[in-house]
């Protein structure tokens, strides 16, 4: 069974940058896109980004200037960056696995759905 | 790109069946077939429930059932349940390679 955890500083400072981790167990991080989803207190869910395993990504427009997705394979982890943040950046983030038609994603091919995810992290901005 | 519409909230007693839409246009729900709806208790990880429109994960319930007509998904759940009180967000693919998500419907089973 899949198994993704979230990890990292539960407050950051306005201005600084959000760092955070997911790693992967019960599976490989291999031939599947991983996405960071985030969820502000008392409110919806917004896609940040994906990272496909051997690298390539994409980013919500509305956050791509601030967002940076990697992954290392050998860990079977893939992380989240995001600057200069905002009381605005407060959320529940999460973690999730892509899955493609057929289940394992093939390079260019289109996330068809989210179906495993991690627990989730509160990260707060405040001084 | 904006997030898909669903209605604040939605009610129904047990036994009975209920329906969410998820309203968006032409250049996302009405464009693609890639519609996924998601089921979250509070304080847990959202879990998906339906994808590519009408189609369910192994193993789920088949009193969940989505469709789409036009631009506007919909999410039926049949037999109301105790546990199928939650929140629930659909997700639809917008092109670019990018994602967006409903505002979320909460569930009361009266």
């Amino acid at each position: 069974q899949v198994q993704l955890q979230e990890s990292g500083p539960g407050l950051v400072k306005p201005s600084e940058t959000l760092s955070l981790t997911c790693t992967v167990s019960g599976g490989s991080i291999s031939h599947y896109y991983w996405s960071w989803i985030r969820q502000p207190p008392g409110k919806g869910l917004e896609w940040i980004g994906y990272i496909y395993y051997s690298g390539s990504t994409n980013y919500n427009p509305s956050l791509k200037s601030r967002v940076t997705i990697s992954v290392d394979t050998s860990k079977n982890q893939f992380s989240l960056k995001l600057s200069s943040v905002t009381a605005a950046d407060t959320a529940v983030y999460y973690c999730a696995r892509g899955g493609c038609s057929g289940g394992i994603c093939y390079p260019y091919d289109t996330i068809y759905y989210f179906d495993y995810w991690g627990q989730g992290t509160l990260v707060t901005v405040s001084s | 790109q904006s997030a898909l519409t669903q209605p604040a909230s939605v009610s129904g007693s047990p036994g009975q069946s209920i329906t969410i839409s998820c309203t968006g246009t032409s250049s996302d729900v009405g464009n693609y077939n890639l519609v996924s709806w998601y089921q979250q208790h509070p304080g847990k990880a959202p879990k998906l429930m339906i994808y590519e429109g009408s189609k369910r994960p192994s193993g789920l319930s088949n009193r969940f059932s989505g469709s789409k007509s036009g631009n506007t998904a919909s999410l039926t759940i049949s037999g109301l349940q105790a546990e199928d009180e939650a929140d629930y967000y659909c997700c639809s693919y917008v092109g670019s390679s990018t994602w967006v998500f409903g505002g979320g419907t909460k569930l009361t089973v009266l």
